[in-house]
C-alpha cells in the first residue's frame, strides 16, 4: 500500500525567510504533485514532476523530486504573505502500474506566512 | 487552460434523501474521472474511478451502492449520494486528467460541499 506523508505538517514563517516541506513516499513511483489548497477551495495545480531529478520552479515556489529516495521538495524562498495556504503532494500509481492518474496525497502542510 | 466544472458548489439535504453531483471536463475529453472526499482539515482520499463505457471502480471501503457513479460521455461523470446521512456530510471533489502532450496534468474540480441534515 502506498503511503505518503509530509512534514511538517504545521508551517510558520516569517516574511522573507526560506523553508522546504518534505513528501516522502513508501513505494516506488516517478509521478508526483504539488497542490496548493486555500481555506474552502478546491486545489490548484502547483508543479508535476515525471522523472528522477525533475526540477520545476514558478515564482518563490521550486519542486524536485529523487525517484530513488522516493522524496519530493518544495521549498520556498523569501516567503510573502499571499503564500499562506495549504499544501498537498500526492503520487500516482507505482511505476508501471496501468492505473495513473489514481492520486493518494500526503496529509497537507498548513503554512502560514506572517509580517 | 484546462477547467473542471462540478455542479452544485454547495447542498443541503435532509436525511434520507439521494444527491447528485455532477463533474465536467470543459476543453478537453476525460476517459477517466476520479472522485475523491476531504473531511475538515483532512486530507483527501480517493473514493473510486470513473471510467466512460463501464463501470467505476471503487476504492477499499467505499460503498458502490451508496456512492453510484455514472461516466456517460467522455466529458460528464456523475455522483450520486444515495440515502445521505450525516456523515456523508464532505467536500466532494472530482479530477480529470489531461493527457495530451504527455503533460500528464491532473485538474481538479472546484468541489461540491455536501451537508446533510
Amino acid at each position: 500500500e502506498l503511503k505518503v506523508e509530509q512534514n511538517p505538517l504545521f508551517l510558520s514563517m516569517q516574511e522573507g525567510k526560506n523553508y522546504t516541506i518534505y513528501c516522502n513516499y513508501s513505494t516506488t513511483s516517478d509521478r508526483l504533485y504539488w497542490y496548493r489548497q486555500d481555506p474552502g477551495k478546491s486545489l490548484e495545480s502547483l508543479f508535476v514532476l515525471l522523472s528522477n531529478g525533475a526540477v520545476k520552479q514558478e515564482g518563490r515556489l521550486m519542486a524536485s523530486l529523487d525517484t530513488k529516495a522516493r522524496l519530493s521538495t518544495l521549498h520556498i524562498t523569501a516567503a510573502v504573505h499571499d503564500l499562506s495556504a495549504t499544501y498537498f503532494c500526492a503520487v500516482d500509481q507505482p511505476a508501471g502500474g496501468t492505473s495513473y492518474g489514481k492520486l493518494t496525497f500526503g496529509q497537507g502542510t498548513i503554512l502560514t506566512v506572517h509580517p | 487552460g484546462a477547467v473542471v466544472s462540478q455542479h452544485p458548489s454547495r447542498v443541503i439535504c435532509k436525511s434520507g434523501t439521494s444527491v447528485k453531483i455532477e463533474c465536467r471536463s470543459l476543453d478537453f475529453q476525460a476517459t477517466t474521472m476520479f472522485w475523491y472526499r476531504q473531511f475538515p482539515k483532512q486530507s483527501l482520499m480517493l473514493m473510486a474511478t470513473s471510467n466512460e463505457g463501464s463501470k467505476a471502480t471503487y476504492e477499499q471501503g467505499v460503498e458502490k451502492d451508496k456512492f453510484l457513479i455514472n461516466h456517460a460521455s467522455l466529458t460528464l461523470s456523475t455522483l450520486t449520494v444515495t440515502s445521505a446521512h450525516p456523515e456523508d456530510s464532505s467536500f466532494y471533489i472530482c479530477s480529470a486528467r489531461d493527457v495530451a502532450w504527455y503533460q500528464e496534468t491532473q485538474y481538479f474540480g472546484p468541489g461540491t460541499r455536501l451537508l446533510v441534515l
